[in-house]
């Protein structure tokens, strides 16, 4: 059983689309994260949830909406994609500080 | 506000001598710092935590890392590396509230036979 799942694995599109990544977290955690890993796999946290409810908002830009339907599921859409969105996204859920990593989605923006 | 920082983007060792992957902090109050572990392709791994008590923390795969308050340093060690510990390691620690961890920008561990 895993953890914390990931779908889709890779995603390949086109700039200007509209694209989601959905994540479930079997573990119980009342938080969830996402974060993004550049092509120098630098980690930058972009959003953060507890228990449904919007806690971590880093200036990313509002083409970029996560939800949150429960505290188990925490899915992010990205709108009219640019190139520079082109990266690794992961999700995490977290119980006492300890992260715990889906195995990342591979965005590419063609 | 903390932050954490890897001064090296890559270290090198032969597999049977022992590693050290450097982390520094910088901390308002008292400090709690991770390490994590990323293979190819793969999301990462959780490690080692200190949070308080005894400065020489143990983790997974025979890895241990050592608080030094005085030098702000939280570096990963183990005596014995293997060609299998070959991977990115990051540092963490959290920033500002909302359980918010801040990765360091990883160290890419190679170990040679």
């Amino acid at each position: 059983d895993t953890a914390v799942s990931q779908t889709p694995k890779y995603l390949v599109t086109q700039m200007g689309n509209d694209k989601s990544i959905k994540c479930e977290q079997n573990l119980g955690h009342d938080t969830m994260y996402w974060y993004k890993q550049d092509s120098k796999k630098f980690l930058k946290i972009m959003f953060s949830y507890n228990n449904k409810e919007l806690i971590i908002n880093e200036t990313v830009p509002n083409r970029f909406s996560p939800k949150s339907p429960d505290k188990a599921h925490l899915n992010l859409h990205i709108n009219s994609l640019e190139l520079g969105d082109s990266a690794v996204y992961f999700c995490a859920s977290s119980q006492y500080g300890e992260l715990f990593f889906g195995e990342g989605s591979r965005l590419t923006v063609l | 506000a903390q932050s954490v920082a890897q001064p090296e983007d890559q270290v090198n060792v032969a597999e049977g001598n022992p590693l050290t992957v450097k982390c520094t902090y910088s901390v308002s109050g008292n400090p709690y710092l991770f390490w994590y572990v990323q293979y190819p392709n793969r999301g990462l791994q959780f490690l080692l935590k200190y949070i308080t008590g005894d400065n020489l923390v143990k983790g997974s795969y025979g890895f241990e890392a050592e608080f030094n308050k005085s030098q702000t340093s939280f570096h990963l060690k183990k005596p014995s590396a293997l060609v299998s510990d070959s991977a990115l390691y990051f540092c963490a620690g959290p920033t500002g509230g909302g359980n918010k961890l801040t990765f360091g920008t990883g160290t890419q561990l190679k170990v040679e036979l």
